[in-house]
């Protein structure tokens, strides 16, 4: 089973809908999950960061932690096309390695 | 600074070539990783370097060779490598600890020919 799940999309919403990107996890004890947006043909960028059990905003990007549940979720408000990209999700950060979920591949349409 | 450059952005070499990717950072990170991506796919992890040391290495065949002369610089020598091997590789570092994320270089797109 693999470390981090993620579905891969793609995930196309309209111009200034709310984006919904999902990921769950297997191990019980990892603490700190991390998002990363990746443009085509480039690096990926840290987004957000979460170790705690709730919400954690910053600015149009809100994420998600539900450690019973185990799963990792960041949502989008007022989805602009210069979001569309594969979006990574990542944890958790064991002895200075981590594992990526597979990217989700998210198209905004104008 | 809070950057991490990597040099060179592209690289082209034949089977029996050698060359080195190099990765530098000022900010302070005491780890620093190199990472494997290929089209459509997640980055894999190649190595990590703690404190200047060789801590994880994913099983990486030995044609590629890490190497970390300080705290800022992160070397990966490549050697009699494959067509498989042509990938977008990447450097990043990070702070030691777990709510730290990583930042990553722009990465080189190397080419086996």
């Amino acid at each position: 089973q693999k470390e981090v799940e993620q579905n891969s999309g793609p995930l196309s919403v309209p111009e200034g809908a709310i984006a919904s990107l999902n990921c769950t996890y297997s191990d019980r004890g990892s603490q700190s999950f991390f998002w990363y947006r990746q443009y085509s043909g480039k690096s990926p960028e840290l987004i957000m960061s979460i170790y705690s059990n709730g919400d954690k905003e910053d600015g149009r990007f809100t994420a998600q932690l539900n450690k019973a549940s185990q799963y990792v979720s960041l949502l989008i408000r007022d989805s602009q096309p210069s979001d569309s990209a594969t979006y990574l999700c990542a944890g958790p950060n064991n002895f200075n390695k981590f594992y990526f979920g597979s990217g989700t591949k998210l198209n905004v349409k104008p | 600074d809070t950057e991490v450059t990597q040099t060179p952005k592209h690289l082209v070499m034949g089977m029996t070539n050698k060359k080195s990717l190099k990765c530098e950072q000022h900010m302070g990170h005491r780890a620093m990783y190199w990472y494997k991506q290929k089209a459509k796919k997640p980055p894999e992890l190649m190595f990590v370097y703690s404190y200047e040391k060789l801590s994880i290495n994913e099983s990486v065949p030995s044609r590629f060779s890490p190497e970390c002369p300080n705290s800022s610089l992160l070397n990966l020598h490549l050697h009699a490598l494959q067509p498989e091997d042509s990938a977008l590789y990447l450097c990043a570092s990070s702070q030691e600890g777990e709510i730290y994320g990583y930042t990553f270089g722009s990465g080189t797109r190397l080419t086996v020919v």
